[in-house]
């Protein structure tokens, strides 16, 4: 069984700049959450994905986008960085969108912008 | 709004418990227990529904008031493995995806 993996596992751009990360979900898992998890911070909700539609969001700017594709991997994009925007970035994947699913995590995208 | 996590961290010896608690402003309908190590992605401990709810893990278990909207993760005779961050995600009762919403965890260290 493939665990949630995520890449690149480090990333440093330039405030302005955008940023592509990727995550490949578990095996079996269909639905797709993002996280951003400031340092010393607990992670924060971004959005999640199931069949390739954004299911959920939680409060932050459209300049955080995302994709979910028929394999169930997604990307989460981001534009216009911003030096708030560096954060560790953990995508975790679940069976279903239901309220009681378990989350499995990536171990994530360290993302600095300077 | 952010449940509130206490202590914010605590240090102990091999053997001995613990005890950390997650509390929130907000009816909640769940309450989902992570550690994570430094470096690593956070692993799944244990989900808690509204109904007061105790389960165990190993030496490691966990309550849920739902009138106080408090949660408690108890470590019994703690191991060395037991060290990292822990962090309480709540799910409210309104429904929705809405994600978790985490506190901003517990470091436990967990000397020999």
């Amino acid at each position: 069984e493939t665990g949630v993996t995520q890449s690149p596992t480090h990333l440093i751009k330039t405030r302005g700049q955008q940023v592509t990360l990727r995550c490949s979900s578990q095996s079996g898992h269909n639905t797709v959450s993002w996280y951003q998890q400031a340092l010393g911070q607990g992670p924060q909700f971004i959005f999640q994905y199931y069949r390739e539609e954004e299911n959920g969001r939680g409060n932050f700017p459209p300049r955080f986008s995302g994709l979910q594709f028929p394999n169930y991997s997604s990307e989460l994009n981001v534009n216009a960085l911003e030096l708030d925007d560096s954060a560790l970035y953990l995508c975790a994947s679940s069976q279903g969108t239901g309220r009681n699913e378990k989350l499995f995590f990536g171990s994530g995208t360290q993302l600095s912008v300077l | 709004q952010q449940p509130v996590q206490s202590p914010q961290a605590v240090i102990l010896r091999e053997g001995e418990d613990a005890v950390i608690n997650c509390s929130s402003s907000k009816a909640l309908y769940s309450v989902h227990w992570y550690r994570q190590k430094h470096g690593e992605a956070p692993v799944f401990l244990m989900i808690l529904l509204k109904g007061g709810e105790q389960k165990g893990h190993e030496k490691i278990s966990a309550s849920f008031n739902e009138k106080k909207q408090q949660s408690s993760l108890y470590l019994t005779a703690s191991q060395l493995s037991y060290s990292g961050t822990y962090f309480c995600g709540t799910e409210g009762s309104g429904g929705g995806a809405d994600g978790l919403t985490f506190g901003k965890g517990t470091h436990l260290i967990i000397q020999p």
